[in-house]
């Protein structure tokens, strides 16, 4: 069964700070790994997919990487700002998993002023 | 853009009654998904639909029920018997294929009382 862990479970940063969020995954067997932003009682926004076959995936101040056989994914976020404040999913899909997405728990992020 | 609604966002049930969720894409997708979020636990996939009035299990079925006449729209039927039902639900849909992202709509906050 997969098992997906995001470090650090919550994180405070002072506008500006570029930051690293991680996720890890206990399954390597994986066909992509989806990266979802999160704000308080709202529903998932995607930001990045990243095929297994990729080592990178960018959108604007976001930047994801995948090493699949050691279970990794990064996201970073350079020059955070207050409006990147939410949590921050990662969720891998498993190959014959059924298009099912194995969500973590999420890292809290609150950028400060 | 892909669009996913949710019949409600906030839903205010007694115990024993029926819960019906519906939820509706735009995008002419094959795949509808319905997770239920929970403090601690994370997403979780209750059932997901890859064509009309095909369903299969996620990892927590038991108390649910679901239904796809139209390709369009997916819905969760929550038993009068189920336990803990007060939670967020959140649908998503995708194209068939493993390839491709999910997309989430805006979530129903379901307090049973």
């Amino acid at each position: 069964k997969q098992e997906v862990t995001q470090i650090p479970a919550a994180l405070s940063v002072p506008e500006g700070e570029n930051l690293v969020l991680n996720c890890s995954f206990t399954d390597s067997a994986i066909y992509n790994l989806q990266w979802f932003r999160q704000d308080p009682g709202k529903g998932l926004t995607s930001l990045l997919l990243i095929q297994s076959s990729q080592r990178e995936q960018t959108s604007g101040r976001l930047n994801a990487s995948l090493d699949k056989s050691s279970g990794r994914s990064t996201l970073y976020i350079a020059a955070s700002q207050p409006g990147d404040s939410a949590t921050y999913l990662c969720a891998p899909k498993l190959t014959g998993g059924g298009n099912k997405l194995t969500f973590g728990t999420g890292t809290q992020l609150k950028v400060e002023l | 853009d892909v669009k996913v609604t949710q019949s409600s966002r906030y839903l205010v049930k007694r115990t024993g009654e029926k819960v019906f969720l519906e939820c509706v894409q735009d995008m002419d997708h094959e795949n509808m998904f319905w997770y239920r979020q929970d403090p601690g636990l994370g997403l979780r996939l209750i059932y997901f639909s890859y064509d009309v009035k095909m369903k299969e299990k996620g990892d927590i079925p038991e108390g649910y029920s679901v239904s796809r006449e139209k390709k369009e729209r997916f819905s969760l039927i929550l038993e009068s018997a189920s336990t803990n039902p007060t939670s967020m639900y959140l649908c998503a849909s995708s194209l068939a294929g493993g390839a491709y992202e999910q997309y989430f709509g805006p979530g129903t906050r379901l307090t049973v009382t």
